[in-house]
């Protein structure tokens, strides 16, 4: 699994986008880019995935580069409920190996 | 989707005693997994649960310390071995079907050991 590269904290105002980049610049051809978040104290929840293509679901969008060595994770209007660490995760494999992931507040 | 039912969600124990953690979801998965996450860390996968067979354990990892059962697609239980303070941690259980696309987490087990 490809090893992810993210910033350790951001912030943004609520009602804003909140961008979360993250490098896998080691990713290979069949890995999958994976996005989970963990809410204070429970477990992760999935997020969204990709492979090359960008995507959209009701939480958020991944917009991945053409190279594919990064991606964004865009959540277009932030919530104060938002609040929480963001794992970017490069899978291949039958497991998710997560990194340390970025801190995102989301500011009143 | 499955729900997930870790028991107990906290304890504190005492160093050298055992815990064993429970993790029931509510319909057949093929994959069950054990993670930690120590105090303001990331989570760290202990092992894949496999059913009828031995668990795979990551490197760091092994059977004496982290003893797992899985008896079926359901259930598996972790134990944390002759504690001490450094297993302070949550403790995680994890399901998903074949190669997955999404992968379900418990609310986690506090364990702090004095």
């Amino acid at each position: 699994d490809a090893k992810t590269t993210q910033p350790p904290s951001m912030d943004c105002a609520e009602g804003r986008a909140a961008n979360l980049p993250c490098n896998h610049s080691t990713i290979s051809g069949n890995e999958y880019v994976y996005w989970y978040r963990q809410i204070h104290s429970q477990g992760p929840q999935y997020i969204i995935h990709g492979l090359k293509n960008n995507e959209t679901n009701e939480m958020a969008s991944l917009i991945i580069t053409e190279d594919r060595k990064s991606s964004t994770l865009i959540l277009p209007h932030a919530t104060l409920r938002d609040t929480a660490v963001y794992y970017c995760i490069g899978k291949s494999s039958y497991k998710l190996i997560f990194g340390s992931g970025t801190r995102l507040l989301v500011r009143p | 989707s499955a729900v997930i039912s870790q028991k107990p969600s906290r304890d504190i124990c005492q160093r050298g005693t055992s815990l064993t953690i429970q993790c029931q979801v509510d319909s057949q998965v093929t994959m069950m997994f054990w993670y930690r996450q120590q105090p303001g860390q990331s989570l760290t996968l202990i092992a894949t649960a496999n059913q009828g067979s031995e668990a795979t354990y990551e490197s760091g990892f092994v059977i004496d310390k982290f003893p797992i059962s899985r008896p079926n697609l359901t259930f598996s239980t972790l134990t944390v071995s002759n504690m001490s303070p450094e297993d302070s941690s949550i403790y995680l259980c994890s399901v998903a079907q074949g190669s997955f696309t999404e992968a379900f987490f418990g609310q986690g087990t506090r364990l702090t050991v004095v």
